[in-house]
């Protein structure tokens, strides 16, 4: 069964860091694209990054370019999202999701970022 | 680069058949045949019902039907059932190497 577990997420002063993971099981991890994708609460969804199966490949949203670093770890089935100069606008549930075919995503359950003072 | 445009609501009666629009440009929709549709009830997470426009994940009921046309793409529900009633939301890549949604679409059955 492909399992896609985050964690990280939690409460964080504006400005300040935080470290996202992604945990995968279930498929060979090393071949797949993975993305990022967050939901503001009562809001819709935005794309904001995902990395190749090597980790060589790598694309941002606008709105987090210059701030997130994704990367993976293939020995640990793990991606990462590195998010600094947090602003309250990234507040979101955070979900990883495992590329299908050219673009469709299967989504993990995700984790709550709160950015509040 | 701004969102894809859908239609806020959509609605039909049990049975019927839907169409949620998608509407892109000529560097996203227009230019590429990966367009995705995901489906989302209420506190869940969104699950893909769609991806390569017209692709189906396995376990999707074969009433989820995507196609595109021009800039627009289109999922369409055939015989309506009560548990279609969610947020849709259609997603593309874009010819800036990144990917974009569009805002979403309640769709209510009646």
């Amino acid at each position: 069964e492909v399992q896609l577990v985050e964690s990280g997420g939690g409460t964080v002063q504006p400005g300040g860091s935080l470290r996202l993971s992604c945990a995968a099981s279930g498929f060979t991890f090393s071949s797949h694209y993975i993305h990022w994708v967050r939901q503001a609460p009562g809001k819709g969804l935005l794309w904001v990054s995902r990395v190749g199966p090597d980790g060589s490949d790598t694309a941002y949203a606008d709105s987090v370019k210059g701030r997130f670093t994704i990367s993976r770890d293939n020995a640990k089935n793990t991606v990462y999202l590195q998010m600094s100069s947090l602003r309250a606008e990234d507040s979101a549930v955070y979900y990883c999701g495992r590329q299908i075919g050219g673009a469709g995503l299967t989504l993990g359950q995700g984790t709550l970022v709160t950015v509040s003072s | 680069q701004s969102a894809l445009t859908q239609p806020p609501s959509a609605s039909g009666s049990p049975g019927q058949s839907v169409t949620v629009s998608c509407t892109g440009t000529s560097s996203d929709v227009g230019r590429y045949k990966l367009v995705s549709w995901y489906q989302q009830h209420p506190g869940k997470v969104p699950k893909v019902m769609i991806y390569d426009v017209s692709e189906r994940p396995s376990g999707v009921p074969d009433r989820f039907s995507g196609s595109k046309s021009g800039n627009t793409a289109s999922l369409t529900v055939s015989g309506l059932q009560a548990e279609d009633e969610a947020d849709y939301y259609c997603s593309s890549y874009t010819d800036s190497n990144n990917f974009i949604f569009g805002g979403g679409t309640r769709l209510t059955v009646l």
